[in-house]
């Protein structure tokens, strides 16, 4: 079965410090991967994707995210934060089939000035 | 532009009534979801539809019905015999395959008056 566990429920970095949210996911199936931005009261935006091309994914914003299929785990990273950075994280994995996705509990950064 | 707009964006619900969440896409998407989220509790499937007059039950579909009639369109109608329907709920479009990231509305806040 599919599950995705976001390691930190809340992390909190200085503005221009590195950004690292953590993901670990379970699978049967190559899986295809995504991370995902919300703001408060704002629907889901896509950050970045993984399906099985190259393990280093860059996305939106200067995030960038590796697939590590050792260790199960697909981190999400930031070289240098910045305020608006500030928002909730979801990891997604997608089953090998149709219509299946499954959600983390997602992280929420804080980023101080 | 292309995306998913669902409306109100603020919903008060009385004891006893239904409700009725739009959304409506124009990504030319067949699969639209429902998903509702909760403080810390990440999103949660309630129904889904992956072609017009076709649905099926998410994790969480008691209490909640939907309907397909227009590829655009994919109303949730939250019962009275949803006991705890306060939440924001979300709508995605696309994910078609395991590859596809879903497109998100930016969501209903329901609550109980």
């Amino acid at each position: 079965a599919q599950s995705v566990t976001q390691l930190d429920s809340h992390v909190s970095v200085s503005e221009g410090t590195p950004v690292l949210l953590r993901c670990n996911y379970s699978s049967s199936y190559s899986p295809s991967l995504f991370w995902y931005v919300q703001h408060p009261n704002k629907g889901l935006q896509l950050l970045l994707k993984y399906t099985s091309a190259a393990t280093l994914v860059k996305g939106i914003n200067g995030f960038e995210a590796e697939f590590k299929k050792s260790e199960t785990s697909f981190h999400l990273t930031k070289p240098s934060a910045h305020m608006s950075d500030a928002a909730e994280y979801f990891c997604v994995v997608s089953e090998n089939n149709f219509n299946k996705f499954y959600f983390g509990s997602g992280t929420k950064l804080n980023v101080k000035p | 532009d292309g995306g998913i707009t669902q409306s109100p964006k603020y919903l008060f619900r009385k004891e006893g009534q239904n409700v009725t969440l739009s959304c409506e896409q124009n990504l030319n998407h067949d699969a639209m979801y429902w998903y509702r989220q909760d403080p810390g509790q990440g999103l949660r499937l309630i129904y889904y539809s992956q072609i017009v007059n076709d649905f099926q039950k998410g994790d969480i579909a008691e209490g909640y019905s939907v309907s397909r009639e227009k590829k655009e369109s994919f109303p949730l109608t939250v019962t009275s015999a949803q006991k705890n329907p306060t939440a924001f709920y979300l709508c995605a479009s696309g994910g078609e395959y395991s590859n596809q990231p879903q497109h998100f509305g930016d969501g209903t806040r329901l609550s109980i008056l």
